[in-house]
């Protein structure tokens, strides 16, 4: 089955760094990778996704990059704020794209110093 | 829509007893997750339904896990007996086919 990787488990940056997280996948045939977002004793949250058709994906300050040839997608948050401050958790499908089958990274907490 | 919901929010059994964490997905929404989530173990998937079928349990721990969806509205994951590892908390997710939203997720204590 699918196996992610996810790195690093913690990361502290200075409040508007930009902080990165990265994560590897090992199924060649997953094609669509979320990443979520938790905030503390809440629910994950969709904060983008991007499928394999695609290289890049941004929204406002946030961005994913995807390396199909060797399976390894980043999210890239610049201007960090102390909202920002949470658990983000990337995933692989191995199915067609849809949310069937989602494989978790361990998650990395992300803290944002003032 | 009211996203989904799941109950009790929180949960202290005590060993060797039943307990039973419901879940309502989002109307509509074809497709039924079951998460573990722990310090340890990170975010595990336990079992999903797709058109109230189940069509991977493989992530369902031992056989005092069980779950069913009798209905497009409402699933039931079911503990018998509880053991202080199964403290957790389970979330219940759903989707139609690309975005999985979760519900806010039982805290459940085995004590």
């Amino acid at each position: 089955g699918e196996n992610v990787e996810q790195h690093p488990s913690t990361l502290s940056v200075q409040e508007g760094d930009s902080a990165v997280i990265k994560c590897t996948y090992s199924d060649s045939a997953s094609n669509y990778f979320p990443w979520y977002k938790q905030e503390l004793g809440k629910r994950p949250q969709l904060i983008i996704d991007i499928r394999s058709n695609v290289g890049e994906k941004k929204d406002q300050r946030i961005a994913v990059t995807l390396n199909k040839t060797a399976k390894h997608f980043s999210l890239h948050i610049t201007e960090t704020q102390p909202e920002d401050s949470a658990v983000y958790f990337c995933a692989a499908s191995q199915t067609g794209g849809g949310a069937d089958g989602l494989t978790f990274g361990k998650g990395t907490h992300l803290i944002i110093q003032p | 829509d009211a996203g989904v919901i799941q109950s009790p929010r929180h949960e202290v059994t005590e060993m060797g007893q039943e307990v039973t964490l419901r879940c309502k997905p989002i109307s509509g929404h074809n497709s039924l997750f079951w998460y573990r989530q722990t310090m340890m173990r990170g975010l595990e998937l336990l079992i999903y339904f797709n058109n109230n079928v189940p069509i991977d349990d493989s992530g369902m721990p031992e056989d005092r896990f069980s779950a069913k969806m009798p209905n497009a509205s409402f699933s039931t994951l079911k503990i018998q007996p509880s053991e202080p590892r199964d403290s957790a908390v389970y979330f219940c997710a759903s989707s139609s086919g690309q975005t999985l939203r979760f519900g806010q997720g039982t805290r459940l204590t085995v004590v």
